[in-house]
């Protein structure tokens, strides 16, 4: 693994049901977040981790969950999909959390219908 | 809460120049990013401002006023490959960063 991985790339979902998508990092980086993309709306903050063990909400976390259970995973779940969470989610990191520079790395992407 | 601007589209001829406008209004500054999109892609960093002025970067600059609010992002000597969103990106006070919409430019030949 180098960097980010998403998985899955894309994905059709009938709403109401349960889906997890996975992100994993091999940078050891303590900070990762959950973005969704959506036209003309940009990059939206879903969900964070400044560190292992620790989350945060976003801008956007309603109907989304996430957990942090070591440094390389960070797992997004929508437990009851709506035809609102179309869209294309990026999971991304940085070094740290706390400091001014801190550029953070996106993964390729998964691509989420939910119809 | 944030606020973001920059210009939907932009149109420029392979080797010209084009310049990305963005203004913000946020709560807190810990400085301004940019980052290129390709279409289908993920986005990749291309530059950090924290303090006033231009930083130089091969054929990019970003440029910062920090009392107005306002940085560009500079392309010179376009080429195909340069098509692409382009993102301007702010870190607000509790260092998480806010997007604007995007600015897609198209090069054609």
């Amino acid at each position: 693994i180098a960097g980010i991985t998403q998985a899955p790339t894309s994905q059709i979902l009938a709403a109401g049901r349960r889906m997890t998508l996975r992100c994993t990092q091999d940078m050891r980086h303590n900070a990762m977040y959950w973005y969704r993309q959506d036209l003309g709306l940009g990059l939206r903050l879903i969900h964070y981790s400044n560190t292992a063990g620790t989350t945060g909400k976003g801008e956007v976390p309603d109907g989304y969950s996430v957990s942090r259970a070591n440094t390389d995973d960070f797992p997004l779940t929508l437990a009851s999909a709506v035809p609102s969470q179309t869209s294309v989610y990026f999971c991304a990191s940085s070094k740290t959390s706390g400091e001014p520079y801190n550029e953070q790395f996106f993964g390729p992407g998964t691509r989420l219908t939910v119809l | 809460g944030q606020n973001i601007d920059q210009p939907t589209e932009m149109t420029a001829t392979e080797g010209a120049i084009v310049q990305i406008n963005c203004t913000y209004q946020t709560s807190g500054f810990n400085g301004l990013f940019w980052y290129q999109q390709h279409a289908g892609e993920a986005p990749t960093f291309l530059s950090y401002n924290v303090l006033d002025g231009l930083e130089e970067k091969g054929r990019f600059s970003s440029f910062l006023s920090r009392s107005k609010g306002y940085s560009y992002l500079l392309l010179k000597e376009l080429q195909m490959k340069d098509s692409a969103s382009y993102l301007c990106a702010v870190c607000s006070n509790d260092y998480k960063l806010s997007f604007g919409a995007g600015t897609t430019v198209t090069v054609r030949a």
